[in-house]
């Protein structure tokens, strides 16, 4: 069954600290995968798209690594900052089809 | 860019209700997409369209829910009747190209916060 999960639910860390956030799936065969952002009360926002040949991409200070082999992808935040508090999804496609299948997201939350 | 634009952003309604959402996507995107996200499940993918045509619903729930796409530039999601189950935040969203293999992000509205009671 194609699955994505994410860790840790929730975490909670200071200002100006990193973090990172984990992906697992076991969507197969797989073409790409995204980070989103979600901001409360908003729709997610694009952060990041890796296809199975790339094993890193980033994004001003977000980072995203991709291990195609263990099927692991992690998000990694540096110098948080408040405006980092979100959730973030993490979205895998399968190769000739349509299917998106989304994570249910990692609770971010930056205090001062 | 105005984005992809929904309404209402907020809706209270009595089980049994019609309901009726609204999103308009960006200019030029041909493809649509309506989403559904609650705490538990996350986001579920209802029913995409490309230039207007619907190309799946398996994930509309039941009969109760249905959409349309009259034209490029407005699409309409409607429950009738509602239930309480249905309470959830629905996300309308567009892309220009659309698969797999696409490296096209999928541009979301600020969604519609549903609550049926």
């Amino acid at each position: 069954k194609n699955q994505v999960e994410q860790s840790p639910q929730s975490l909670i860390i200071l200002e100006g600290k990193n973090c990172t956030l984990q992906c697992n799936y076991t969507v197969s065969p797989f073409s790409n995968l995204r980070w989103y952002k979600q901001d409360t009360g908003r729709g997610p926002v694009s952060l990041t798209i890796m296809t199975f040949s790339e094993n890193t991409k980033s994004n001003g200070r977000y980072t995203a690594t991709l291990d195609a082999d263990t099927k692991q992808s992690s998000l990694h935040i540096t110098a948080s900052q408040l405006s980092d508090s979100a959730s973030y999804i993490c979205v895998v496609s399968v190769v000739g089809t349509y299917k998106y299948i989304f994570g249910t997201g990692t609770r971010l939350k930056v205090l001062a | 860019d105005a984005g992809v634009i929904q309404s209402p952003r907020h809706e209270v309604t009595e089980m049994g209700q019609e309901v009726t959402l609204r999103c308009k996507p960006i200019s030029g995107h041909d493809y649509l997409f309506w989403y559904r996200q609650t705490m538990m499940r996350g986001l579920e993918l209802l029913i995409y369209f490309n230039n207007n045509v619907p190309i799946d619903d398996s994930g509309m729930p039941e009969d109760r829910f249905s959409a349309k796409m009259p034209n490029a530039s407005f699409s309409t999601l409607k429950i009738q009747p509602s239930e309480p189950r249905d309470s959830a935040v629905y996300f309308c969203a567009s892309t220009r190209y659309f698969s797999s293999e696409s490296n096209q992000p999928q541009h979301f509205g600020d969604g519609t916060r549903l609550s049926i009671l």
